[in-house]
Order: C-alpha cells, then sequence, then structure tokens
C-alpha cells in the first residue's frame, strides 16, 4: 500500500485557517486522496476526498499537488469541535477487494481558545 | 436514518471468556468493515465483507477472532478465549457497493472491550 507521512501533532488558534500537510511521493495513478477526522472517543469520520483537482466541501478544502505528490487539507476557520486526529489515506479502487483503508498515525490538532 | 449502530458500547470479559460484537451497517449499505484501536495508537484494519462473504481477512489474527455478515442480521465479530491483549476499541464501518465509486465509510461509535 502506498504510504502517507503526517505531523504527529499541530495547534491553531480558533477561528483561524488551518493547513494540515500529507506527504505521498509514492501515490499511484489510481489512489485516491481521502481525509478522516477521528474525534475524541468516536469513530472516525469522512471529511473529504479528491484525485488530481482540489476539491472542496460543507467541511474542508482539499489542495492537492500538482505531481499529487503532496496534498494539504485546509480547514477554512478552526472551531473547538475541529480538535482531533486527522488521518491522509490513500485508497486503491483499481481492483476489487482493495476498497478498505489504511489508517496510518494522522496529526493530532488542537485547537487554543 | 440511523447511522451504523454497534453494540454494545462497552463490553467487559474475564480471560478465556467470549466476546461477541454486533454491528448493524446504515440501510441499504452491503459491505461492512472491522477496525481494533489500541490505546494511543492508530485504526488497524481487520476484516472486509459483504453479505454471506469475506473479501479481505489479511488483518485479522489467525486464531480466536472470526466474522460473518450473514443475509439477514448484523455482523458479528467473535473473539473466543480472550485474553487481556485483546483490550481495544472495535470500530465497524459500512458502504453501499457501488464498483469503483469511492464511497466513504460510515463508522460507528465503536465498542469497548475490556478484559479482566
Amino acid at each position: 500500500d502506498a504510504k502517507t507521512t503526517q505531523p504527529n501533532s499541530m495547534e491553531s488558534n480558533e477561528e483561524e485557517p488551518v493547513h494540515l500537510p500529507c506527504n505521498h511521493s509514492t501515490i499511484s495513478g489510481t489512489d485516491y486522496i481521502h481525509w478522516y477526522r477521528q474525534l475524541p472517543s468516536q469513530g472516525p469520520e469522512y471529511v473529504i476526498h479528491g484525485l488530481t483537482s482540489n476539491v472542496n466541501n460543507r467541511m474542508a478544502s482539499l489542495a492537492i499537488a500538482e505531481d499529487r505528490k503532496s496534498s494539504t487539507l485546509i480547514l477554512h476557520r478552526a472551531t473547538l469541535r475541529d480538535a482531533a486526529v486527522y488521518y491522509c489515506i490513500l485508497r486503491d479502487l483499481s481492483n476489487f477487494g482493495n476498497e478498505k483503508l489504511t489508517f496510518g498515525t494522522g496529526t493530532r490538532l488542537t485547537i487554543i481558545p | 436514518n440511523a447511522g451504523v449502530m454497534q453494540n454494545p458500547r462497552h463490553l467487559v470479559r474475564r480471560r478465556g471468556q467470549e466476546a461477541r460484537l454486533r454491528c448493524s451497517p446504515m440501510k441499504g449499505h452491503s459491505h461492512v468493515y472491522w477496525y481494533r484501536q489500541l490505546p494511543e495508537e492508530g485504526l488497524k484494519f481487520m476484516v472486509y465483507l459483504q453479505k454471506e462473504n469475506i473479501i479481505d481477512e489479511s488483518g485479522m489474527p489467525k486464531e480466536r477472532f472470526s466474522a460473518e455478515f450473514p443475509k439477514e442480521g448484523p455482523s458479528i465479530l467473535r473473539i473466543q478465549q480472550v485474553v487481556r491483549g485483546d483490550s481495544a476499541a472495535y470500530f465497524c464501518a459500512s458502504s453501499p457497493w457501488d464498483p469503483g465509486a469511492n464511497e466513504k465509510l460510515f463508522f460507528g461509535s465503536g465498542t469497548q472491550l475490556s478484559v479482566l
């Protein structure tokens, strides 16, 4: 499985934008970039995903480098409820049975009031 | 529209007993994934099931662990003769079946298993 590298932890002030980086230098052409987050004592929840183009939804934006070797999850205005572990995951759908998500250690985001 | 339901939320077992963890996927979802999370660690994939089929069990320990997803009813993760090292949070996720559509996974709140 292609691997991702994320910082172990980050801090951000409340109501400021947050940029969470992810490196995936061995990404293949069929790998989608997914982001999930896990709030304390809860299961992970989907945040956003993309393949080549930048993506926006109500939760966040995903900026993907032109060579696809890195990406950045952008929270436009962090709130205390955004404190969580954020996972950047590559998902290969080219073969049936490969749909599982492989979680790394993620980035623990702390929001400072 | 109920989400993924896992029960029990907390399960306490003594060493040597059996643990049964249940997962009811979201309505219309035919695929189920089980993950285990040890304290202060990331989620580790265990098994991926379709109704009445195991698609990928590459993360399942070879002994004592089994999983099923019958035609009717919830998916069950069964751990026989539990040991203290089985203490962890077990999460279930479901997704609909749409080949290549990159459907997102919906996770339950997990079952916290404690082995005394």
